[in-house]
């Protein structure tokens, strides 16, 4: 069974510049989940999708930020414009959530943002 | 705003000895996760404990979970030089249904 893909793995822009990451989660999985990563830090949820819905996007810089989840699949990750700031390693994340159970994570290897 | 807090950040022990990980939190919870990763790498799910276990078992890992404390640990025995990664501990809030991972610890094994 394939895990969660996420591409590009690495992309290197110049602030103000627009970026996108796109996911594919684990066949089946109902949740998908937008994580930041900063170095040394623990993951920090962006947004968390249920099927099709965004139930959880309270920690997204709407601002610049934005994302989808077409059809209840794959998902796509926007920033535009891109900050320094932004810089981190993007993961994203699937489970199978049953009442209320968000159960466990499966991880993609992530996309390592830099921002010149 | 990271509600698990492991503790130590960091810890280097000698391949074969046991590493013990402790994890805190600040409210109730569903249930509570612990991951590794690896420098460069997605998470891996390790285990799940349900706040209503009080203890649990997989392989070389061993998990409990204080509900009165807000506490569990991670225990990895008989450590080998696979193990060398970061752990997280994420814990899946009752009442707002987040799961909020902390900062991790640190685990380096020597040869």
């Amino acid at each position: 069974e394939a895990g969660v893909v996420q591409s590009p793995r690495y992309k290197i822009i110049e602030k103000k510049q627009p970026v996108a990451f796109w996911c594919n989660p684990i066949s089946g999985h109902n949740t998908l989940y937008w994580y930041l990563q900063n170095l040394g830090q623990g993951p920090e949820l962006l947004i968390r999708y249920e099927n099709e819905e965004a139930v959880d996007d309270s920690q997204l810089p709407k601002d610049r930020f934005s994302a989808e989840r077409l059809k209840g699949v794959d998902s796509t990750l926007k920033i535009q414009p891109a900050e320094l700031g932004d810089s981190a390693v993007y993961l994203c994340a699937s489970s199978f959530a049953t009442g209320g159970d968000l159960g466990e994570q499966f991880f993609g290897p992530g996309t390592r943002l830099t921002v010149l | 705003s990271q509600q698990g807090e492991e503790d130590p950040q960091a810890l280097s022990i000698q391949e074969g000895e046991n590493a013990t990980m402790n994890c805190s939190y600040k409210t109730s919870i569903n249930n509570l996760q612990w991951y590794r990763q690896n420098s460069g790498r997605g998470l891996v799910h390790l285990i799940l404990i349900r706040s209503n276990e009080r203890e649990k078992h997989s392989g070389r890992l061993r998990v409990t979970l204080d509900t009165s404390k807000k506490s569990s640990s991670l225990l990895i025995t008989a450590s080998r030089a696979a193990d060398t990664a970061s752990y997280f501990c994420a814990t899946d809030a009752f009442r707002d249904d987040k799961i909020i991972f902390g900062k991790g610890t640190r685990l380096h094994i020597l040869p």
